[in-house]
């Protein structure tokens, strides 16, 4: 079954203490990316991936790092959380061919206290 | 600059028709997109709509697009109570970032 599959689902944690949330996806497909939806706001892009090794900053890329080493995964890395930072997360992922059609894992909630 | 503005609440009557409206700012923008969230739960793609098209039928659901006033409508017929959710238009822009609206809650009444 084609899916983004995204760890953990719920977290609460402290400030400060780093954190990486997994997204995985099995389409193999090239583009991958990170939001964060927060009531009001509708859903903001952290940061995005064309490919293995190319990343770049989305719209709200303060606080947060992440890597594309293999294809399949996009983990988002939080080095020193902040309460501003609790949040639901989504990870997507759709093909460069056709990025019009989006694939979004189920989400991370996020709590940071 | 890029922006999606939606109306944040809608309720109607469960058997009416709903109309979710969305008005975005990028005029480069080829695909529209209507994503539906239950409670709890992740984003589904409900449909989209490319950029020359004006309307696009898929069973309940109806996408309008107007392209002059930069506006995009969804009317889902006979609305149910499991139609009760939160809808999202957005946008793509060339990088193939998705810009969102607020999100329009549908509450739908027995």
């Amino acid at each position: 079954e084609a899916q983004v599959t995204q760890n953990p689902r719920y977290l609460i944690t402290v400030t400060g203490k780093k954190l990486t949330v997994t997204c995985s996806q099995n389409m193999n497909h090239e583009y991958m990316s990170w939001y964060r939806q927060d009531p009001g706001l509708g859903l903001r892009q952290i940061y995005y991936s064309m490919n293995v090794e190319v990343t770049d900053k989305g719209d709200v890329p303060e606080g947060y790092k992440v890597s594309r080493k293999e294809k399949r995964n996009f983990p988002l890395i939080l080095e020193s959380p902040s309460p501003n930072q609790t949040s639901l997360y989504f990870c997507a992922s759709s093909s460069l061919a056709a990025t019009y059609e989006q694939y979004f894992g189920p989400g991370t909630r996020l709590t940071v206290t | 600059g890029e922006d999606v503005e939606q109306s944040l609440f809608l309720s109607v009557r469960e058997g009416d028709s709903s109309v979710i409206n969305c008005t975005y700012t990028d005029s480069s923008s080829t695909y529209l997109y209507w994503y539906k969230q239950e409670p709890g739960a992740g984003l589904q793609l409900l449909t989209y709509i490319f950029s020359n098209m004006d309307m696009k039928q898929d069973q309940r659901l109806t996408v309008l697009l107007n392209k002059k006033d930069k506006h995009l409508s969804l009317r889902i017929a006979d609305t149910q109570t499991g139609d009760s959710a939160i809808y999202f238009c957005a946008e793509r822009s060339n990088t193939g970032k998705l810009i969102f609206g607020q999100g329009t809650t549908l509450q739908v009444k027995p």
